[in-house]
């Protein structure tokens, strides 16, 4: 398996558009969880799903973000409209029930 | 406040000398997970802890639960450049498993020649 595979790698984009990340997790896996990554808060929990249902999404900031999971080898984070200070690295990321979450490469987000 | 700090935040260290992480939880912890993070990458899983008093090694790198006072330490022995990226320590919030990591706030590591 080629692990957890998110695009794209890198995405700058002007204030009020709209913004999606894509993530596939490796096959299997029954859970998968955005995070956001920044300086000033560090790695932050978004949304996460159980076999493609959301199971908390407290750590979505507010209703700008949206996490979506059609099926088991795909989940989006869409925000609209895009602000500066969404600006960070999310990563996506896999696990099974028990043991360690598989982390992708996470795409850096830069909103001008 | 952070549920998970780390200490100390950022730490250089010579090359081949040995060094400690910290991670104090302020919840009770069902797992500690322990992770390293170039920069520009995504993070790589380097072990976890479950029980009270569990020690885990790998290679030189050697980690310890210690559940009654909610703390983890992390110790590289030998420090070698390929050490150096960031360490975060995650926590597990129910006691099912891997369910809901949240994670702390991070130990920049460099190591100079």
């Amino acid at each position: 398996d080629a692990g957890v595979i998110q695009s794209p790698r890198h995405e700058v984009t002007e204030m009020g558009q709209e913004v999606t990340l894509r993530c596939k997790p490796i096959s299997g896996h029954d859970y998968l969880f955005w995070y956001r990554q920044t300086m000033m808060r560090g790695l932050e929990l978004l949304i996460y799903f159980n076999n493609n249902v959301p199971i908390d999404d407290s750590g979505m900031p507010e209703d700008r973000f949206s996490a979506k999971m059609p099926n088991a080898s795909f989940s989006t984070l869409k925000i609209q409209p895009s602000e500066p200070r969404d600006s960070a690295v999310y990563f996506c990321a896999s696990s099974l029930t028990l043991g360690e979450a598989f982390f992708g490469q996470g795409t850096r987000l830069t909103v001008v | 406040s952070q549920e998970l700090e780390q200490s100390p935040q950022s730490l250089i260290v010579q090359e081949g000398k040995n060094l400690t992480i910290n991670c104090t939880s302020s919840k009770t912890l069902y797992g500690l997970y322990w992770y390293k993070q170039k920069y520009g990458e995504g993070l790589i899983f380097l072990m976890m802890l479950q029980k009270g008093g569990e020690e885990k090694s790998h290679e030189k790198i050697t980690a310890k639960l210690d559940e009654k006072k909610q703390q983890s330490s992390l110790h590289i022995t030998a420090s070698q450049p390929s050490h150096a990226g960031i360490y975060l320590c995650g926590a597990d919030r129910s006691n099912f498993g891997n369910e809901k990591l949240t994670f702390g706030t991070g130990t920049r590591l460099t190591i100079i020649p």
